[in-house]
């Protein structure tokens, strides 16, 4: 089973700053099978980046993802008021389970 | 658009059951395969099962293997997911969630508002 740990843990920024995020595997994830997620409080999640560097449907270009093998980041160009929010890694490589990452909880400075 | 909404959720106590449901609409559900994943209260997402786009195959998560059950009706456009001998460990939102294509790698694209389930005495 693949284990994605993230980091940091919290990420305190202000808007219009940039963000990178970590996502770190346990072991290769194979055809870059690598999704990040950011979930607001009270919502589901919702799909931003899928096979670590395509952007999902309707998703804005400040938004870019990055990396392979075992190492990869979500990285946000430009803050808007909007992003604050926790974001998440998932791979989906193979068979299940598709674990997710802990999360890492971008929050305002 | 993609709409999936879940149902079914509530208090119970432990070791009874309960049984969730999915309405999918907005895309053809009987060529997609579907999952459940659950989010303890101020935890991650936690993956639980996924069912093949024709209920061929299924996969669990260690935790629920043996007690948990995915399924689907095609004809009805519905995800369920029948969970027995819970635990107040199960206490979570359960939310469905589409894979992005038909096959099983893939990522989860649309997802429902979730249905709380809570376990407790």
């Amino acid at each position: 089973e693949i284990v994605l740990t993230q980091s940091p843990g919290t990420l305190s920024l202000s808007p219009g700053e940039r963000a990178t995020l970590s996502c770190r595997a346990s072991q290769s994830v194979s055809s870059n099978y690598l999704a990040w997620y950011q979930q607001k409080p009270g919502q589901a999640p919702r799909l931003l980046i899928y096979g670590a560097s395509s952007r999902a449907t309707g998703i804005p270009d400040r938004f870019s993802g990055s990396g392979s093998g075992t190492d990869f980041a979500l990285t946000i160009s430009r803050l808007e008021p909007e992003d604050f929010a926790v974001y998440y890694c998932q791979h989906y490589v193979g068979s299940p389970p598709f674990t997710f990452g802990p999360g890492t909880k971008v929050d305002i400075k | 658009q993609v709409q999936l909404v879940e149902s079914g959720g509530g208090v119970v106590q432990p070791g009874r059951s309960l049984r969730l449901s999915c309405a999918a609409s907005g895309f053809i559900f009987s060529t997609y395969a579907m999952h459940w994943v659950r989010q303890a209260p101020g935890k991650g997402l936690d993956w639980v099962a996924l069912i093949a786009y024709d209920g061929d195959k299924k996969y669990y998560a260690d935790s629920v293997r043996g007690r948990f059950t995915i399924s689907r009706d095609n004809s009805k456009n519905t995800l369920y997911l029948q969970m027995n001998s819970l635990r107040a460990e199960d206490t979570a939102i359960y939310y469905c969630a589409k894979s992005r294509s038909g096959g099983y790698s893939s990522p989860f694209d649309s997802w429902g508002q979730g249905t709380l389930v809570t376990v407790s005495s």
